[in-house]
């Protein structure tokens, strides 16, 4: 596709029930990116994944929080037991890391926003 | 850990006006800080990079600058219009082309 893609759009989720959150970045990004955003806040790092290097996992908030890359493409980011305070949008960004004059730039999904009731 | 802040207050200003975010960073300058729009319920675009050793950069109605002695980025939107009421994102780099977020700051442009 021409962006980067997320899955599901919406999960609305019991409390103790693991979640498995979907993205699709764009063909020829070596870099791809989970951030979490709560309602009227800004971005908190979780994931960064850069070609084949070990991914930073500096971010993740607990260990009930993983994420998987395959490769350069899909990845999969996953909260197992769900609390109420894992509810917020979670997004996926890509982005071409060889040199050029936008080095960096990131391209955001939609994200996906979850629900743990 | 290297912290981005920006105010968290919204800003309201008239259409015509030109609108002024505020990013502070602290501890060792980034080599670029980056900014971004975010409309409701949608993912960050991106719309500016600016490098350590630029001191502004512009596009179109929109200039940013880069302070390290102040350790500061100022956005500009020249000639507001109601359409570009939204959140404005500032981050930075640390290792490599991780990025760090500031809070972000609402900007309300009424006509």
């Amino acid at each position: 596709g021409a962006g980067v893609s997320q899955s599901p759009s919406n999960k609305v989720t019991e409390k103790g029930k693991d979640v498995e959150l979907r993205c699709d970045p764009i063909s020829g990004h070596t870099a791809l990116y989970w951030y979490r955003q709560r309602l009227g806040q800004g971005l908190e790092f979780l994931i960064y994944f850069q070609g084949n290097s070990a991914p930073d996992k500096s971010g993740l908030p607990s260990d009930r929080f993983s994420a998987e890359r395959t490769g350069e493409s899909v990845s999969t980011l996953t909260i197992q037991r769900t609390q109420q305070e894992d509810s917020a949008v979670y997004l996926c960004a890509s982005s071409f890391r060889l040199a050029g004059p936008n080095t960096g730039e990131l391209f955001f999904g939609e994200g996906s926003r979850l629900t743990v009731l | 850990s290297q912290k981005i802040e920006q105010n968290s207050e919204a800003l309201n200003i008239q259409e015509g006006k030109t609108a002024t975010l505020t990013c502070n960073y602290t501890n060792y300058s980034p080599a670029y800080l980056q900014w971004y729009r975010q409309d409701p319920g949608r993912g960050p675009v991106f719309l500016l990079l600016i490098r350590e050793n630029e001191k502004e950069k512009r596009k179109e109605r929109l200039k940013v600058t880069f302070d390290t002695t102040l350790k500061q980025s100022l956005f500009h939107i020249t000639a507001s219009q109601p359409a570009d009421s939204a959140t404005y994102l500032c981050a930075r780099n640390n290792a490599g082309n991780m990025l760090t977020f500031g809070g972000g700051t609402r900007l309300m442009v009424k006509p």
